[in-house]
């Protein structure tokens, strides 16, 4: 099955530029979904199809991806971002969805 | 405003079953694909199960095929999940998520606890 690998955190200063990788064989292409979870809550979708944002979500976030790496970028980084961000992709190999393992965030 | 609400979590002996529902408002649920996902205390998001708008389409994570059956009444703008054979590592907070139209989940509820322990 398909693997999503993910740093298990990664840590910015304030006003910095935090960027969360995510890799997969040929990543590239498939389309890449990020999420964001705060403590206790929903996961919240941050980026789709790899550097669309949904309606509301800042242009503080943005999304790239080619050949075997995709990534989340959170410029001008606030106290309030962080969280864990998750990647995703659909495999259509095996029809299924498949998350990474998560990113912590820590804004020091 | 999309909203999805969860219930049916709790408390379950192993071997036991359970049926989650989510009800879904804001939306024309009947045009939507959907899908089911799990998280673990302290861990990652684990993906369950997916269903196309008019169930013509269903899949599952290899970790519940067999066990789990999702299933939807679009009059009654819900969704289910069947659960049996619980087993220990099946206790999580279990999500309900709108598919976005690119696989992506775009809405989620708010989660049901469940609880797999004797």
């Amino acid at each position: 099955s398909y693997v999503l690998t993910q740093p298990p955190s990664v840590s910015v200063a304030p006003g910095q530029t935090a960027r969360i990788t995510c890799g997969g064989n040929n990543i590239g292409s498939k389309s890449v979904h990020w999420y964001q979870q705060k403590p206790g809550q929903a996961p919240v979708l941050v980026v789709y199809d790899d550097s669309d944002r949904p309606s509301g979500i800042p242009e503080r976030f943005s999304g790239s991806n080619s050949g075997n790496t995709a990534t989340l970028t959170i410029s001008r980084v606030e106290a309030g971002d962080e969280a864990d961000y998750y990647c995703q992709v659909w495999d259509s190999s095996s029809d299924q969805v498949v998350f990474g393992g998560g990113t912590k965030l820590t804004v020091l | 405003e999309v909203q999805l609400v969860e219930s049916g979590g709790g408390l379950v002996k192993p071997g036991g079953s359970l049926r989650l529902s989510c009800v879904a408002s804001g939306f024309t649920f009947s045009s939507y694909s959907m899908n089911w996902v799990r998280q673990a205390p302290g861990k990652g998001l684990e993906w369950v199960s997916f269903i196309s708008s008019t169930s013509s389409y269903i899949y599952y994570a290899d970790s519940v095929k067999g066990r789990f059956t999702i299933s939807r009444d679009n009059a009654k703008n819900s969704l289910y999940l069947q659960m049996s054979s619980l087993r220990a590592e099946d206790t999580a907070v279990y999500y309900c998520a709108r598919d976005g139209g690119y696989y992506d989940l775009d809405y989620w509820g708010q989660g049901a606890l469940v609880t797999v322990s004797s």
